[in-house]
């Protein structure tokens, strides 16, 4: 059974970037599809980006510009990187991987607290 | 997309829990739903509008039609006291995983 868990710094000033890295166990990452979901404050879960098992990306509109991300195979690694951060980041990040349909999540992460301060 | 779920929803032990997802035409589409505990990670409960991963009880199930989604807990549990999320995948949408604002289910 897979398990995954996110790491990385809590704490972020403003206008800097923000990076994540979720390390999965009892699974191979390149098979699999993966996602990155933050939940902020007080409000609903929020879809940030996915990778693709062929390596192909999408992110949310509203954050394309600022997101990216990636696969380290070799650490059994994904990557979330968020640039140019405010307060309105500040949320608990997920990694989370696509099922078999690409259409949920069959498996997510403990989660991370980021605060933007 | 917008997915709209009530804030919460308050149940006795023993009785029938029913939280709704209401979106335009989600019939059309296949619903999702998470249980996430305090402090824990997402569990995915349902998916394709009604089908259980292995090891979710059968207490829980889902229905989806016209324009509002549906999950149904029977014999509710203190254990069940949870957050509830709903999410659809929008083939047209852009984002295309779209999730509901979440519902606080309340064991009394």
């Amino acid at each position: 059974q897979v398990r995954l868990q996110e790491s990385g710094p809590r704490l972020v000033r403003p206008s800097e970037t923000l990076s994540l890295t979720c390390t999965a166990s009892g699974d191979s990452m390149s098979s699999s599809s993966w996602s990155w979901i933050r939940r902020p404050p007080g409000k609903g879960l929020e879809w940030i980006g996915y990778l693709h098992s062929d390596g192909t990306t999408s992110y949310r509109p509203s954050l394309q510009s600022r997101v990216v991300i990636s696969l380290d195979t070799s650490k059994s690694q994904v990557s979330l990187t968020l640039t140019s951060v405010t307060a309105a980041d500040t949320a608990v990040y997920y990694c989370a991987r696509l099922g078999a349909s690409m259409t949920f999540f069959d498996t997510w992460g403990q989660g991370i607290l980021v605060t933007v301060s | 997309y917008v997915l709209t779920q009530p804030p919460s929803v308050s149940v006795a032990p023993g009785q029938t829990a029913t939280i709704t997802c209401e979106g335009n035409n989600i019939g059309r589409k296949g619903v999702s739903w998470y249980q996430q505990r305090p402090g824990q990670a997402p569990v995915l409960i349902v998916y394709r509008d009604g089908v259980r991963p292995s090891g979710i009880s059968e207490r829980f199930s889902g229905s989806n039609s016209g324009n509002t989604a549906a999950l149904t807990i029977s014999r509710v549990e203190d254990g069940d006291e949870a957050d509830y999320s709903c999410q659809v995948w929008d083939s047209d949408g852009d984002p295309f995983w779209v999730f509901g604002g979440g519902t606080k289910l309340t064991v009394l």
